[in-house]
């Protein structure tokens, strides 16, 4: 059974700019999570999306959206970008609700 | 406001001896823990877990304590083994309407088990 995978592995980006993040969770999830690992921070919950709809949000600002699509996969859009938001993205997909599994990951650097 | 805190940002042990990673809980609505490992360059893989309503799992060498009423849970592992060194994310779930649940981590224990 194919993991939770994410795109790109990697990428740099200047202040301002705006960029998309994707995931595809393990078939047969619905829900896929978002999360934001900043240095020297746990896990911070960022968007939850199940069948479609955005469930539930974490304490991030509006910048900070997504989408989920017909397939499951989902993509993760950061606006205007800023300094901090130099992260790993880390997106997690569930079918029990309980147990999440997680993708390896998207490292952003903004410049 | 932390829900959940790990207050051992680091942890060093000796192959072959007892890890134990602890970790904190102040939401009383928690009522299913996790923990998690990862390693560098890599996504957090699913451990072990617990409900609430039990106060121990164990699984091969890994053991998952819970303690209610002092809202505390910790992961033994014995015997600890190189491969194990990682960070350690403890993960608290909470109902947030109809059947939807939230996890709420930590920041993470960093594991080093020398050989």
């Amino acid at each position: 059974e194919a993991g939770v995978t994410q795109s790109p592995t990697h990428l740099i980006k200047t202040r301002g700019q705006q960029v998309t993040l994707r995931c595809s969770p393990i078939s047969g999830h619905t829900s896929v999570y978002w999360y934001q690992q900043a240095l020297g921070l746990g896990l911070q919950f960022l968007l939850w999306y199940d069948e479609g709809e955005e469930r539930n949000r974490g304490n991030f600002p509006p910048r900070f959206s997504g989408r989920q699509f017909p397939n499951y996969s989902s993509e993760l859009n950061v606006n205007a970008l800023e300094l901090e938001d130099s992260a790993l993205y880390l997106c997690a997909s569930s079918r029990s609700l309980r147990e999440q599994f997680f993708g390896p990951g998207t490292r952003l650097t903004v410049l | 406001d932390q829900q959940v805190k790990q207050n051992s940002p680091s942890l060093s042990v000796q192959e072959g001896r007892i890890s134990i990673l602890n970790c904190d809980y102040t939401n009383s609505m928690f009522d299913y823990f996790l923990w998690y490992k990862k390693y560098p360059a890599e996504g957090p893989t699913f451990l072990i877990s617990i409900s609430s309503i039990k106060d121990k799992n164990e699984d091969g060498r890994f053991t998952v304590f819970l303690n209610k009423s002092a809202k505390h849970l910790s992961l033994h592992i014995v015997p600890s083994q190189p491969g194990d060194s990682a960070v350690y994310f403890c993960a608290a779930s909470s109902l947030i309407g109809g059947s939807n649940y939230k996890l709420t981590f930590g920041k993470g224990t960093l594991l080093t088990v020398n050989p």
